[in-house]
């Protein structure tokens, strides 16, 4: 089975532009979250999507918002750059239930000039 | 709301040392737990999981016991190796998941 994919892998962008990053769950995945890692922070949780529906949400402002697709790939976008969101974002997808782990892609590296 | 507290690091262990990194949590009902690795310009690996009290989730000679008495589920090895250094990330998943900070081990030859 293939893993989670996520692309591109590594982007620069300059403040005040927007970016979009994709994630592709592994087969079968109805779940998809997006989170933020950053040296200072740690892991943060973005939002939680399931069934093309928002079912969890992190303390982030509106400028990043994301949301999925019928067939489970999700997209996240961040508006209006600034240079704190630089960091590697990671998505990760996962069965129902509330026992399943969640398995991680290998992140996106988002550095913003 | 729901929580993990993990040991601080870094730490750093020569060769065939014992690790034990420390991880706490608070939450209502009952969680699941885990413990994630990851390795450098990696994402996070599935290290090993507990679904229920005094389970024990073990994997690659690492272990954790899911303590419910002192809410605790404490990562420990008996002989690390010098390919197990990166950074540990313990987590528990009631309505979400929620992760710790993270613990880097460093191990030396």
């Amino acid at each position: 089975k293939a893993g989670v994919t996520q692309t591109p892998r590594y982007l620069i962008k300059t403040r005040g532009q927007q970016v979009t990053l994709s994630c592709s769950p592994i087969s079968g995945h109805r779940s998809v979250s997006w989170y933020q890692q950053t040296p200072g922070q740690g892991l943060q949780f973005l939002f939680e999507y399931f069934s093309e529906t928002q079912r969890n949400k992190g303390n982030f402002p509106g400028r990043f918002s994301g949301r999925q697709f019928s067939n489970s790939r999700s997209e996240m976008n961040v508006s209006t750059l600034e240079l704190g969101d630089s960091a590697l974002y990671l998505c990760a997808s996962g069965a129902s239930g509330p026992y399943n782990e969640q398995f991680f892609g290998p992140g996106t590296r988002l550095t913003v000039l | 709301g729901d929580s993990v507290t993990q040991m601080e690091g870094p730490v750093t262990l020569s060769e065939e040392a014992f690790l034990t990194i420390n991880c706490t949590y608070t939450a209502t009902g009952y969680p699941s737990l885990f413990w994630y690795v990851q390795y450098p310009g990696e994402g996070l690996q599935l290290l090993l999981k507990a679904t229920k009290a005094d389970d024990k989730g073990s994997n690659k000679g690492f272990e954790a016991t899911y303590r419910k008495e002192t809410t605790s589920f404490h990562l420990e090895k008996g002989s690390v190796q010098v390919s197990d250094s990166a950074v540990y990330f313990c987590a528990l998943r009631s309505n979400q998941f929620y992760f710790g900070t993270g613990t880097s081990l460093t191990v030396i030859p």
